[in-house]
């Protein structure tokens, strides 16, 4: 069974960089080598809801929501297996929970999800 | 604010149907059959209900239905059942590799 996990600080300051990984496990469908598949990064601020991020490849094309394209990079790292978020510049409107999640192309749905990580931007 | 305009709540009794709407514009649900709808419990991550407008993924009850019409979709659930209580988010492509997602509507059984 594909498992996504998310991890980093929970806390951040404002102005500083937040950086996630995503740690994907489980069987042939968790290859973050694998071509059939889109890494991506998504976001839900309290009692709001989601926001994509941005995608990934495995060859490492990138593809980055316009509202957050100045601020955003997302990695992969596929000797680890795992893909990675960062967002510079935050505010405290960048407080949300993060999902990673995969998708079969960038047009569709996200099947698979890890359990989200709390970041909270305070000073 | 969310790209995708859905209603904050919706209710209905158990067996009942219930429909909720997810209205956007002829750049993103208009203009694209790839449309979505996801449950979140309190706490939990989102899990894909319904993908391309009036797809199933395999485990889904067939009680959750997609449809599309102009720049408005909708996801209907037949038989409410008690653990059916949930929000549910609509998600478009945009076009421009973009990706939006509604603010949600939170499904109540009465």
């Amino acid at each position: 069974q594909l498992q996504l996990q998310e991890s980093g600080p929970g806390l951040v300051k404002p102005s500083e960089t937040l950086s996630l990984t995503c740690a994907v496990s489980g069987g042939s469908g968790g290859s973050i080598s694998s071509s059939r598949y889109f890494w991506g990064w998504i976001r839900q601020p309290p009692g709001k809801g989601p926001e994509w991020i941005g995608s990934i490849y495995f060859s490492g094309n990138t593809y980055y929501s316009p509202s957050l394209k100045s601020r955003v990079t997302i990695s992969v790292d596929t000797s680890k297996n795992q893909f990675s978020l960062k967002l510079t510049s935050v505010t405290t409107a960048d407080t949300a929970v993060y999902y990673c999640a995969r998708s079969y192309t960038l047009l569709g749905h996200f099947d698979y999800w890890g359990q989200g990580a709390l970041v909270t931007v305070s000073s | 604010q969310s790209a995708l305009t859905q209603p904050p709540s919706a209710s209905g009794s158990p067996g009942q149907s219930v429909t909720i709407s997810c209205t956007g514009t002829s750049s993103d649900v208009g203009g694209y059959n790839y449309v979505s709808w996801y449950q979140q419990p309190p706490g939990k991550a989102p899990k894909v209900m319904i993908y391309e407008v009036t797809k199933r993924p395999a485990g889904v009850p067939n009680r959750f239905s997609g449809s599309k019409s102009g720049n408005a979709a909708s996801l209907t659930v037949s038989g409410l059942q008690a653990d059916d209580e949930a929000d549910y988010y609509c998600s478009s492509y945009a076009g421009s590799n973009n990706v939006v997602f509604g603010g949600g509507t939170k499904l109540t059984v009465l």
